[in-house]
């Protein structure tokens, strides 16, 4: 059985693009997380779908957003990229949000932006 | 605010220690709670899950208790070896309704290091 997906691995950007990650959950999990990860700020929240819908979001700029789509896979996009968005990008997806087995993590995104 | 904390922040340890890794929630109020593994630059992986409604779950050499009263989760490491070193992260899934939706609560994790 897959596990959870996120593609690319690692991203180089310059600072003022955009960029889209995406993540494929575990067949049949139709709730992803993302989630941000820095030495400074540890994990944090970014938002969660379910069924196609933003369920939640974190506090994050609306520079961050994201989608998913009618096969649960789901993507986020940050645009105007700053030197503070280089993290590692996490994805997680569960059966559903209310799941009595937890989270499954991705092995992320390296973003670098310069 | 609903707030995870992890003590120590790092420890390191001779190989074969029985050691205990701490975490604290500011509410007690959960949905879940569980524990991951994250080696350098890779993703988490899921070691044990415990629901409100447990007190303790266990998993071949690993053993999580939770006490909802007093905020607390331990996950006790029996016969630790070096291929045991990395971080572990505590994550709280809190009971807040539509803004708990899909969010976990990390703690800040503790290095581990066991040395042979």
């Amino acid at each position: 059985k897959a596990g959870v997906t996120q593609t690319p691995r690692y991203l180089i950007k310059t600072r003022g693009q955009q960029v889209t990650l995406s993540c494929s959950p575990i067949s049949g999990h139709r709730s992803v997380s993302w989630y941000q990860q820095t030495p400074g700020q540890g994990l944090q929240f970014l938002f969660e779908y379910f069924s196609e819908t933003q369920r939640n979001k974190g506090n994050f700029p609306g520079r961050f957003s994201g989608r998913q789509f009618s096969n649960s896979r789901s993507e986020m996009n940050v645009s105007t990229l700053e030197l503070g968005d280089s993290a590692l990008y996490l994805c997680a997806s569960s059966s559903t949000p209310d799941s009595l087995y937890g989270y499954t993590f991705g092995s992320g995104t390296r973003l670098t932006v310069v | 605010k609903q707030e995870v904390t992890q003590i120590p922040a790092a420890l390191s340890v001779p190989e074969g220690e029985n050691l205990v890794l701490n975490c604290s929630f500011t509410d007690s109020a959960i949905y879940n709670l569980q524990w991951f593994r994250q080696d350098p630059g890779k993703g988490l992986t899921s070691l044990l899950l415990i629901q409100s409604s447990q007190r303790e779950q266990t998993s071949g050499r690993l053993n999580a208790s939770l006490d909802k009263s007093s905020g607390r989760s331990t996950l006790y490491i029996a016969a630790s070896q070096p291929g045991d070193s990395a971080t572990y992260l505590c994550a709280v899934r809190f009971q807040a309704g539509g803004t708990s939706y899909g969010k976990l609560t990390f703690g800040q994790g503790t290095i581990l290091t066991v040395h042979p």
